[in-house]
C-alpha cells in the first residue's frame, strides 16, 4: 500500500530536550516536504526536499533541521524544542512534475512543556 | 506572495443539505493548481478535489464541486446532500507547477453537519 509513515503520532517532551520525528515513503517519490499546522494558521511549510542531499526552507524553518540521506526517509529534528513549536506536524511527499499530487502522513502531535 | 485566505472559521449545514465554503487566493501566476482538502478528527488530510486554472470547466467529483472564478480569484466548494461524515475541518489549497510541491494553505472551514 503506497504510504507515508510519521513516528511517533504522539509525544510529549520538555523544553531543550533534542527530539528526531521519522517520516517515510514508499512510493519513490523525490519530494518531501513537513508542515506544521496551527489553529487560524492552517498548514505552512517547514522544510521540503527535493532528492537526496537537497534540502531547503520553507516559510517557518526556525528552530527546525531535516536531512535526507536515503530517498524514503525525511527526519524532522528539533535540537532544542521550545513551547513555541508545540504543534501538529505532517509530513508530505509528492511525485514532482506537471502535477504534484502530495501524499500526507498521519502527522504528529508534539507538545513541548 | 501567495495568499489563500478562507474567511468562514466555522460553518454548519443539516444533513442532507447543500453548503458552500468560500476560498480566495492572491498569485501574479497564470497558471497553477487548487485543492480542496478534508481533515477529520482522525486529522488525516484526504483530497476531497482539485482544479486546474487553465481549465475553464469546474471540477466535480461526486457531491463535491467547485466554483472556480479565475478573474475574481474566488474557489468554492459545494456539498450537496451533505452527510454526517463531511463533518470535518475543510483546506483550501495553492499550488504553482514545477514547483517542489509547496502547498499554500488557507486557514481552514470546520464544518459541522447537524442531522
Amino acid at each position: 500500500e503506497a504510504q507515508v509513515t510519521q513516528n511517533p503520532r504522539y509525544l510529549i517532551t520538555v523544553t531543550g530536550k533534542k527530539l528526531t520525528v521519522t517520516c517515510s515513503q514508499n512510493m519513490n517519490h523525490e519530494y518531501m516536504s513537513w508542515y506544521r499546522q496551527d489553529p487560524g494558521l492552517g498548514l505552512r511549510q517547514i522544510y521540503y526536499s527535493m532528492n537526496v542531499e537537497v534540502t531547503d526552507k520553507g516559510d517557518v524553518p526556525e528552530g527546525y533541521k531535516v536531512s535526507r540521506k536515503e530517498k524514503r526517509n525525511f527526519p524532522l529534528i528539533l535540537e532544542s524544542p521550545s513551547p513555541n513549536q508545540t504543534s501538529l506536524y505532517f509530513c508530505a511527499s509528492n511525485t514532482g512534475g506537471l502535477y504534484n499530487e502530495q501524499f500526507f502522513g498521519p502527522g504528529t502531535r508534539l507538545t513541548v512543556l | 506572495a501567495q495568499t489563500v485566505t478562507q474567511s468562514q472559521p466555522e460553518m454548519s449545514v443539516q444533513e442532507a443539505e447543500t453548503v458552500t465554503l468560500s476560498c480566495t487566493y492572491d498569485t501574479s501566476e497564470n497558471n497553477y493548481y487548487l485543492f480542496w482538502y478534508k481533515q477529520p478528527p482522525s486529522r488525516q488530510m484526504i483530497l476531497v478535489i482539485r482544479q486546474e486554472a487553465y481549465k475553464q470547466q469546474n471540477a466535480t467529483e461526486n457531491r463535491f464541486s467547485v466554483n472556480f472564478q479565475k478573474a475574481a480569484k474566488s474557489f468554492s466548494l459545494k456539498i450537496s446532500d451533505s452527510q454526517l461524515g463531511d463533518t470535518a475541518m475543510y483546506f483550501c489549497a495553492f499550488m504553482t507547477p514545477g514547483n517542489t510541491g509547496k502547498l499554500i494553505f488557507g486557514q481552514g472551514t470546520t464544518l459541522q453537519v447537524k442531522p
